[in-house]
Parts: structure tokens; sequence; C-alpha cells
């Protein structure tokens, strides 16, 4: 069971809106640690999509957006595009004492 | 290019050894912290490992600790993960990923499968 709570799956239609929630604690997202976002296409390694809980590095489209509030964060994804199906991991760093560096379960994101 | 390519992995057996290794190149790896993360078939990542820029703090997954150890050679600009005591549930792919200031897991090699099976 992972620190950080995502939804197993979510869906979309091109062109939808989706967004992907990411809940923790008052140990890691509460405690003001900042959350990232990987998206991790078949296949291939994780890649950083949002750092520092909004921000997008270069080449990252501004389809992609991320939100932080209170114990939980936000992935929303605009303009669903086919190649944006994959999968989608949260992470930050837990206070705790079997803590330090975590991620969420995963969510797999399906283009209908 | 930034760039990390790890090596090293296989099949061992329960019980067995194995050491990967994690060789970085464009940017100046002796000033960045290294991680070691790894994903079983099917699930979900898993933070494994953490070293200091200089080496001078490691940190570890309860799951791996007292049997892994992550180490560097800024010379070589290596990072390394030696693996003993392996068990079924350490089978994964093992991904290097560097820590951006933002403290975020910026970039990430394309991994090294290990297998531990009799």
């Amino acid at each position: 069971q992972s620190v950080l709570t995502q939804p197993p799956s979510v869906s979309g239609a091109p062109g939808q809106r989706v967004t992907i929630s990411c809940t923790g604690s008052s140990s890691n997202i509460g405690a003001g640690y900042d959350v990232h976002w990987y998206q991790q296409l078949p296949g291939t390694a994780p890649k950083l999509l949002i750092y520092g809980n909004s921000n997008r590095p270069s080449g990252v489209p501004d389809r992609f957006s991320g939100s932080k509030s209170g114990t939980s964060a936000s992935l929303a994804i605009t303009g669903l595009q086919a190649e944006d199906e994959a999968d989608y991991y949260c992470q930050s760093y837990d206070s705790s004492l079997s803590g330090f560096w975590v991620f969420g379960g995963g969510t797999k994101l399906t283009v209908l | 290019q930034v760039q990390l390519v790890e090596s090293g992995g296989g099949v061992v057996q329960p019980g067995g050894s194995l050491r990967l290794s994690c060789a970085a190149s464009g940017f100046t790896f002796s000033s960045y912290g290294m991680h070691w993360v790894r994903q079983a078939p099917g699930k979900g990542l898993e933070w494994v490992a953490f070293i200091r820029y200089d080496g001078s703090n490691k940190y570890y997954a309860d799951s791996v600790k007292g049997r892994f150890t992550i180490s560097r050679d800024n010379s070589k600009n290596t990072l390394y993960l030696q693996m003993n005591s392996l068990r079924a549930e350490d089978t994964a792919v093992y991904y290097c990923a560097k820590l951006s200031p933002g403290r975020a897991f910026d970039i990430w090699g394309q991994g090294t499968m290990v297998t531990v099976s009799s």
C-alpha cells in the first residue's frame, strides 16, 4: 500500500479534460513538501512531467498542469490526446520514520 | 546530452548478489544527489536508496536496508547499487535518477532488469 493514494485508473475521450488526484497526509504533502508528477509511457522509463507542485519542465505541453492544497495534489490534462495514454505517478517526501521519498501507486490513463 | 545509463542487471539465485552501475554524462555528476528507484513487473514505482552529491549521507527504504548499499565514484561519474541477500521480491527494473535542485527526479536512466529466481 502506497503512502500517497491515487485512483488506479481514469479515462477520457480525445479533447476532454481529466484530473488525477494524489492524497497524502500530514507527514508528507500536508507538511508542506512539494509534489512532483511523472509520466510513464508503455515500456519506457518515467519522465518528469510537473515539479514543485505546478511547474512544467521545458518541453512539457501546457495541457498538463498541477496543483496542491492541504494534504492533496492534482494533475490535470486538458485537450486529451491519444499519446497521453500512460501511467502517471505522484511523488513527494515523507518525514515519518519509514518515510523519505515516496510515490503514489500510479494511475493508468486510458484515452477512449 | 544529459544521460544516465544503467548496467549490471541479470538473473540471480535467491541469496545471491549483484552490483548495478549507472553511468552519468552531460552534467556535473559530482554536484547532484542520486537515487535508485525500482519497479516490479506490472507494479508501481518504489524508491530504493539515495546518496548525497559527495557521498556523505545515504538513505535506504526499509525493504532493502541492511542488504543494499548505494555508493558513487565522482571521478568516474558513476553510481552503484550493491545488492546482497537477494530475494524474489527484489525482482524489478532498477532505475537510477538524478535529484533536481527542486527535489524532483528530473533525469532517469532506461533501467536494468534484475530477476531473482532459482
